[in-house]
């Protein structure tokens, strides 16, 4: 069964400065790759995915990913963080089994702005 | 135009309740689904629906039921709540492809007291 980890649990970081949000998955074939992002009182919204090609993603807002097999990582980059970024920041992994695909998501990196 | 939409926004009833959450998509995708978010934040698949095809998370209580009248709506239907049931739970449609990005709902904020 595939699985997720993301590893901090609670980012605080200064406006301006970079940001990365660490995430590692545990899947047996190419695994298809997301991160989504949910603001306070907010459902999930994507941010980018990867499914094949170019390891490195181009999402919205900024965001980008790198997928990096040989250490199972796809970890989420941004150069600038703005206040806005502020939220959670949810990896995934889809897979098919059982008949239907399915996401299977880390616990979530909280992100604080400090302005 | 909203995506994924729920209905209601916040639901607070009592133990032993029956409550139904509705969720509508506008995409004309194929497949729904519903997860469960706890109070640590943690997302968890409960169902997925796809022509008529019912896959059930076997973690999922059997008070838990998925009804969906048509293509675009997929409900929840929660017999004889419990104070665990307490979570918010977010309506997902997406495609059938593996590459189909899943769209979430607002979510819908339940609280059993």
């Amino acid at each position: 069964a595939q699985s997720v980890t993301q590893p901090d649990i609670h980012i605080t970081v200064s406006e301006g400065a970079s940001l990365e949000l660490r995430c590692n998955y545990s899947y047996g074939a190419t695994p298809y790759l997301f991160w989504y992002v949910q603001s306070p009182g907010q459902g999930l919204q994507l941010l980018l995915k990867y499914f094949s090609g170019d390891t490195l993603v181009q999402g919205i807002k900024g965001f980008e990913a790198e997928f990096k097999r040989s250490q199972s990582s796809f970890n989420l980059r941004k150069p600038s963080v703005h206040w806005s970024d502020a939220a959670e920041y949810f990896c995934a992994v889809g897979a098919r089994g059982a008949g239907s695909y399915q996401l299977t998501f880390g616990k979530g990196t909280k992100l604080s702005v400090i302005p | 135009d909203t995506a994924v939409s729920q209905t209601p926004k916040y639901l607070v009833t009592q133990m032993g309740n029956d409550k139904s959450i509705k969720c509508e998509q506008n995409l004309g995708h194929d497949t729904m689904y519903w997860y469960k978010q706890d109070s640590k934040k943690f997302l968890k698949i409960m169902f997925s629906y796809n022509n008529k095809e019912l896959i059930i998370n076997e973690t999922v209580p059997n008070r838990f039921s998925p009804k969906s009248p048509d293509k675009a709506h997929l409900n929840l239907h929660i017999n004889s709540l419990e104070l665990g049931d307490s979570a918010v739970y977010f309506c997902a449609s997406s495609g059938w492809s593996t590459q189909d990005t899943q769209y979430f709902g607002p979510g819908t904020r339940l609280t059993v007291l």
